[in-house]
């Protein structure tokens, strides 16, 4: 069975751009969350999206927003980057369950220059 | 709201020691809690959790943690330390809002 697939891997982009990311979630999971992880904060939750539904939010501002497809593939796009951007932001399935396993992906690391 | 405390961002052990990550938790319903860890430029992979059931919960590659609702403790241990385990350990709690709250990661150094 196939992991958690994340395109691009590596990201380069100065500010003021916009940037979206994406998530291929394991075959059958139909959540899929969003983290961002950054040496000074750690791992924070962005959103979660379960059958194409935004179910949960953390505290990010709107530049950062995202969407699921029919077949639960995820795009995060954050738009007028700015430095404090930079980080390496993870994506993670599950059935949808507060109990069950979220699975990772290896990241995309983003650099806003 | 939950939090996660980990005592510990560099925990030094030598080969074949007993390694020791502590994680304590703040949940106002009781939690289902999750060891991850992360290896240089990949993403998590779970360890082990605790949802329900038994309190000594055993994981992959040696690791368990028991769950100690008295302590809000869920503390990572492994008799054995080898050289593979360096890496950084993740705690996190999740409850009815699915969403996890990890703590600060503790950085594993295993001297030879």
């Amino acid at each position: 069975k196939a992991g958690v697939t994340q395109t691009p891997r590596y990201l380069i982009k100065t500010r003021g751009q916009q940037v979206t990311l994406s998530c291929s979630p394991i075959s059958g999971h139909r959540s899929v969350s969003w983290y961002q992880q950054t040496p000074g904060q750690g791992l924070q939750f962005l959103f979660e999206y379960f059958s194409e539904t935004q179910r949960n939010k953390g505290n990010f501002p709107g530049r950062f927003s995202g969407r699921q497809f029919s077949n639960s593939r995820s795009e995060m796009n954050v738009s007028t980057l700015e430095l404090g951007d930079s980080a390496l932001y993870l994506c993670a399935s599950s059935t949808g369950e507060a109990k069950n396993i979220q699975y990772f992906g290896a990241g995309t690391r983003l650099s806003v220059l | 709201a939950q939090s996660v405390t980990q005592l510990g961002s560099h925990v030094s052990v030598s080969e074949g020691a007993l390694v020791l990550l502590r994680c304590n938790y703040s949940s106002s319903v009781p939690p289902y809690l999750f060891w991850y860890v992360q290896y240089p430029n990949q993403g998590l992979q779970l360890l082990l959790k605790y949802t329900t059931g038994a309190t000594l919960v055993k994981g992959i590659n040696g690791f368990e943690a028991e769950f100690k609702k008295s302590e809000t403790s869920f503390h990572l241990t492994k008799p054995s330390a080898h050289m593979s385990d360096a890496a950084e350990y993740f705690c996190a709690v999740s409850t009815g809002r699915r969403a996890l709250t990890f703590g600060s990661g503790t950085r594993l150094q295993v001297q030879p």
